[in-house]
């Protein structure tokens, strides 16, 4: 079954503690992306990623890092979180940059305390 | 900065009623995803334009190009059809924005 798998889905920690949020697609797709979603501000993008080795800044890119060193995996990391970090975040990947269906995680709920 | 808006950004219905959901954007894009998000919270892509009109089942999605507008209707709505519609917009740089949603409520 295609499928985009984050961990974990829920987690509650608190300021400063480095957490890393996983991405994982079975599609062999070029294209992933993180996402944030927060009450009355919708979705925004945090990093997108092309393919491997390659990534670039999305509109919210402040506080995050990420990586792309396999095609399938894209993690989150969060090295020192802080409360405006907490929010729904979203994981998604395509087939082509331009043409491709978007293929979304289950959400990973995050709470920065 | 693009700018993506839609509207309504509530929405109530009857069911079977014929719906229809705006997108307007204000730069060219390479393409217009359209996506559903259930109360649950997960998000399904429904249609992925960059050009013309496109139908599943009874979803159809259109796009205008020149005018800058895709809509998003739904033939014979059911209460099932109750979600988060939101459009996003891709740049060229690949770059993705989001509109903030229209939220549907379909009412038996």
């Amino acid at each position: 079954e295609a499928q985009v798998t984050q961990n974990p889905r829920y987690l509650i920690t608190v300021t400063g503690k480095k957490l890393t949020v996983t991405c994982s697609q079975n599609m062999n797709h070029e294209y992933m992306s993180w996402y944030r979603q927060d009450p009355g501000l919708g979705l925004r993008q945090i990093y997108y990623s092309m393919n491997v080795e390659v990534t670039d800044k999305g509109d919210v890119p402040e506080g995050y890092k990420v990586s792309r060193k396999e095609k399938r995996n894209f993690p989150l990391i969060l090295e020192s979180p802080s409360p405006n970090q907490t929010s729904l975040y979203f994981c998604a990947s395509s087939r082509g940059g331009y043409t491709g269906e978007l293929f979304f995680g289950e959400g990973s709920r995050l709470t920065v305390l | 900065k693009n700018e993506v808006e839609q509207s309504p950004q509530n929405l109530t219905a009857q069911e079977g009623e014929f719906i229809t959901i705006n997108c307007s954007y204000s730069v060219g894009i390479s393409a217009l995803h359209w996506l559903q998000q259930h109360p649950g919270g997960g998000i399904v892509s429904l249609f992925m334009l960059s050009s013309g009109k496109k139908k599943h089942g009874r979803l159809i999605a259109t796009i205008n190009i020149q005018e800058k507008h895709s809509s998003l209707h739904i033939t014979a709505s059911h209460p099932r059809d109750s979600a988060v519609y939101i459009c996003a917009v891709r740049w060229t740089t690949d770059k993705l924005i989001f509109g903030t949603g229209t939220r549907l409520q379909v009412f038996p």
